[in-house]
């Protein structure tokens, strides 16, 4: 399995709190993705990251920014959180702009917003 | 816009039965097309990757093919054991709206084996 682990795995906040969710690889990938998983729409891009401080837009990236200060941490953050980011969260890290290879993904987070 | 659509959503089969799982896109402009596993409350899996020049792909009971000029994947599962029993969802990597290369993914097929 790709060495991708996230921080927390299960957390509960209260609508308005700021909420930041860690991804960490130990596979030097180049390539980062945050995706939000919900019953109906499944797996969908929020941000990705193609280098150190290198970012971009998915397709459900308002509300949520993210960072990647090193190679092996990508962060995403909830600058106030609504009850419409309930959610699983996942990270995925590939190697290549996926072009030619696979993503891989974390085990998730699974965000309660009240 | 890139949309993904599995059928069925759900299937239910007997241990030892062979099945397949189907996976449609409307764009055909694909760079790749993946399959995952995902059991409940976990992560995802990769299964196989099908480049677009690439017809099938096996791995071990599992074999993937593409057809990308009619926008079709089947995923073939030979003798399905209670194990398989997860999941399956489809991805297709192409150009986003913006320029980026981004995964489309659809709803899955949940798939229950039966001993």
């Amino acid at each position: 399995d790709a060495g991708i682990t996230q921080s927390p795995r299960h957390k509960v906040t209260e609508t308005g709190t700021p909420v930041t969710l860690r991804c960490h690889q130990t596979e030097n990938h180049r390539y980062m993705y945050w995706y939000r998983q919900d019953p109906g729409h499944g797996l969908r891009l929020i941000h990705y990251s193609y280098g150190v401080k290198d970012t971009d837009k998915g397709e459900v990236s308002d509300g949520y920014s993210v960072s990647r200060s090193k190679t092996e941490d990508f962060l995403l953050t909830l600058e106030s959180a609504t009850s419409s980011q309930t959610s699983v969260y996942f990270c995925a890290i590939s190697e290549s702009t996926g072009l030619e290879g696979s993503q891989y993904f974390g085990p998730g987070t699974r965000l309660l917003v009240l | 816009k890139q949309e993904v659509t599995q059928i069925p959503a759900a299937l239910s089969v007997p241990e030892g039965e062979n099945l397949v799982l189907n996976c449609s896109f409307t764009d055909s402009a694909i760079y790749n097309l993946q399959w995952f596993r995902q059991d409940p409350g976990k992560g995802l899996t990769s299964l196989l990757l099908i480049q677009s020049s690439q017809r099938e792909q096996t791995s071990g009971r599992l074999n993937a093919s593409l057809d990308k000029s009619s926008g079709r994947s089947t995923l073939y599962i030979a003798a399905s054991q209670p194990g398989d029993s997860a999941t399956y969802l489809c991805a297709v990597n192409g150009i986003s709206g913006a320029g980026s290369y981004q995964l489309t993914f659809g709803k899955g097929t949940k798939l229950s084996v039966i001993p």
